[in-house]
């Protein structure tokens, strides 16, 4: 079976534009999360869906937004980026919002 | 809050020695924990968990990890590691959101780079 997949898997982008992320989930799982992750630094939780409801945030900026879709994919939008937003972005999927996680293999996103 | 600490940034080691990976944890609520492992430029790999019941879990490639509530810990052991397991390791905890409906944010430790050497 197919794990957790994520487009693109490298991103260059100019300070103030947009971007957005997008991730596949496991086959059956109907949660995702999303997880930012600074050189050097674990994973920094930023939001999870579940069944298409967010179901939790982290301590990000208004910039940064997500959705699921009905096939339980999901976008993740970060809006006037900053070079400080230059990081590896995980996505991760789970059964339910009470299950173990697992990871796709993440975008590099480069803000210069 | 929540946090993890995971005591050693770095930990070198001989092939078919012994290892032990130490993290605690701070949480006034329940916690599920998990042990994630990074290769170079890949995503994060799901070890072992606990969820509840037996405080000693086995998980893949070996490896297992002892819950100890008293202590607030849940270091990773394996008795012979190997060139391969050379990578970032991450403790992480999760705790039920404010309704209680989800366990779905993920704390994590700053990571562990384990290498070994032959």
């Amino acid at each position: 079976d197919a794990g957790v997949t994520q487009s693109p898997t490298h991103l260059i982008k100019t300070r103030g534009q947009h971007v957005t992320l997008r991730c596949s989930p496991i086959s059956g799982h109907k949660s995702v999360s999303w997880y930012q992750q600074v050189l050097g630094q674990g994973p920094q939780f930023i939001f999870q869906y579940y069944e298409k409801e967010e179901r939790g945030r982290g301590n990000f900026p208004d910039r940064f937004s997500a959705r699921q879709f009905p096939n339980y994919s999901s976008e993740l939008n970060v809006n006037a980026l900053l070079l400080g937003d230059s990081a590896l972005y995980l996505c991760a999927s789970s059964f339910g919002s009470r299950y173990e996680q697992y990871f796709g293999p993440g975008t590099r996103l480069t803000v210069t | 809050a929540q946090s993890v600490t995971q005591l050693d940034s770095q930990v070198p080691v001989f092939e078919e020695a012994p290892v032990e990976l130490r993290c605690n944890y701070s949480s006034s609520v329940s916690v599920y924990l998990f042990w994630y492992v990074q290769y170079p430029n890949q995503g994060l790999q799901l070890l072992l968990k606990y969820l509840s019941g037996s405080t000693l879990v086995k998980g893949i490639n070996g490896f297992e990890a002892e819950f100890n509530k008293s202590q607030t810990s849940f270091h990773l052991r394996k008795p012979s590691v190997h060139i391969s397991d050379t990578a970032e390791y991450f403790c992480a905890l999760s705790t039920p959101n404010a309704g209680g409906t989800s366990y779905g944010k993920l704390t994590f430790g700053q990571g562990t780079i384990l290498t070994v050497h032959p």
